[in-house]
Formats: structure tokens, C-alpha cells, sequence
């Protein structure tokens, strides 16, 4: 079935680093969603791309969608203490349904 | 405002127990999903519903059952507990009306099974 494959699964940065996020499908997708999850918390949708080659920008995060629609990216600049969390990509499952990526869990040093 | 929880937020019970874990939406979404959060795995699918009396298997659907009775509640059971599914279980919902919709999450349950 459809898969989605997220790297990396860990990151530490030090507070002000950048951190991406990566997104990688064997096959193209409609769409692709981000979701963040806060530690003990619940996922949290952040945004959906839909569009070839679309970018979205919140704040200090910035979404990419591949042009061949087979990957995605999450770009968080200058991160800060409040982007601590783990980043969930999300493809099209058929139906309505998602399949997740694993995840990245991002941890920040002060 | 709409929401959607679950409970008990924590479980703790025995092997071979039955436990059914809760999910309330008030969203009025047609779909509504269970999902278990294991380190390393992320978030796979447990079972579906498309709305009342419709359920559908997920990918790791093995020793769970879902009823969908009505719109808002789609709970889980967990036919006899096993401790491979100690795990933290999120219910979530989406519209259903258009093409691409976001799910929206409880808090989730964390259960253990001894």
C-alpha cells in the first residue's frame, strides 16, 4: 500500500538553528498534509498542499510540495523553544484515509 | 465549540481483559478514525468508520472492534488484551463532504496492559 517515508526521525538543534523536515512518497499525491504534535499532546493540523511545485509560508515555517508531487518539506527558521514537537507528514490513504510518516521529532536546546 | 474526546485518558488493565476505549466528536463529521502511536512507528491506522452502522480495517486491525451505533461515538475494544498493545490510542475525525480534509484529534488514551 501507499507509503510515506519521513527523515530524519530525530533532530536536536541548539535555539535560532534552522531544521527541516523531509517527506518522501514511491508514488505521486494529490495532496500532502503537515501535522504537529506537542509533546503529550495530540496531532495538530498545520497546513495542505495541493499544488505542483506550491509553497506555503506560516510565520517561520515554510511547506514545500515537489514538482513531481512525490515529496514534501517543512522548513522552520530560526527555530524557538515553542517549535518543540514532532512533525508529522500525511498522504492520501484512498478514501479519505491518511498514512502517516513516521514522524520527526524535533528537540531544541535554550 | 465543537471538540472531539476520549476516555479514560488513562488505562491500566490485565492480559485477556476486554477494554473498549471511548471517542465522542460533536464536529458532526461523517468520519471518524482510531489510530495507535508506538515509538518509531507513527501513527497507523487502527480501524474507520464513514458513518453510522459503516466500520472498515485498518492496517493493524487485529484484536480490536469498532461500532458506529451513531454519528458522534465510535468506540474501540480491545477483545482481550494483549501487551502488544500497550500503545497511546488517538481517536479523529474529518468532514468527509469534500476532497481533502484535515482529521482532527483527541487527546488520546494511553493504556497499558500488564
Amino acid at each position: 500500500g501507499q507509503q510515506v517515508m519521513q527523515i530524519p526521525q530525530y533532530q536536536h538543534v541548539q535555539e535560532g538553528e534552522d531544521f527541516t523536515t523531509y517527506c518522501n512518497s514511491s508514488t505521486t499525491l494529490s495532496n500532502i498534509q503537515w501535522y504537529k504534535q506537542r509533546p503529550g499532546g495530540h496531532p495538530v493540523f498545520l497546513i495542505q498542499l495541493v499544488k505542483s511545485g506550491e509553497v506555503k509560508k506560516q510565520k517561520r515555517l515554510t511547506f514545500q510540495f515537489g514538482e513531481a508531487k512525490k515529496n514534501s518539506s517543512l522548513h522552520i527558521t530560526a527555530t524557538q523553544t515553542t517549535d518543540v514537537g514532532t512533525y508529522f507528514c500525511a498522504g492520501p490513504g484512498g478514501a479519505q484515509k491518511l498514512v502517516f510518516g513516521q514522524g520527526t521529532r524535533l528537540t531544541i536546546n535554550p | 465549540d465543537a471538540e472531539i474526546t476520549q476516555s479514560p485518558r488513562h488505562k491500566i488493565t490485565e492480559t485477556g481483559r476486554q477494554v473498549t476505549l471511548a471517542c465522542h466528536q460533536t464536529w458532526n463529521h461523517n468520519n471518524m478514525f482510531w489510530y495507535r502511536q508506538d515509538l518509531g512507528h507513527g501513527l497507523r491506522l487502527i480501524h474507520y468508520s464513514y458513518g453510522v452502522h459503516d466500520t472498515n480495517k485498518g492496517e493493524v486491525s487485529d484484536g480490536y472492534s469498532v461500532s458506529r451505533s451513531n454519528t458522534e461515538d465510535l468506540p474501540l475494544t480491545l477483545e482481550s488484551a494483549a501487551s502488544s498493545q500497550t500503545s497511546v490510542y488517538f481517536c479523529a475525525s474529518s468532514d468527509g463532504t469534500g476532497t481533502y480534509n484535515e482529521q482532527f484529534f483527541g487527546p488520546g488514551t494511553r493504556l497499558t496492559v500488564l
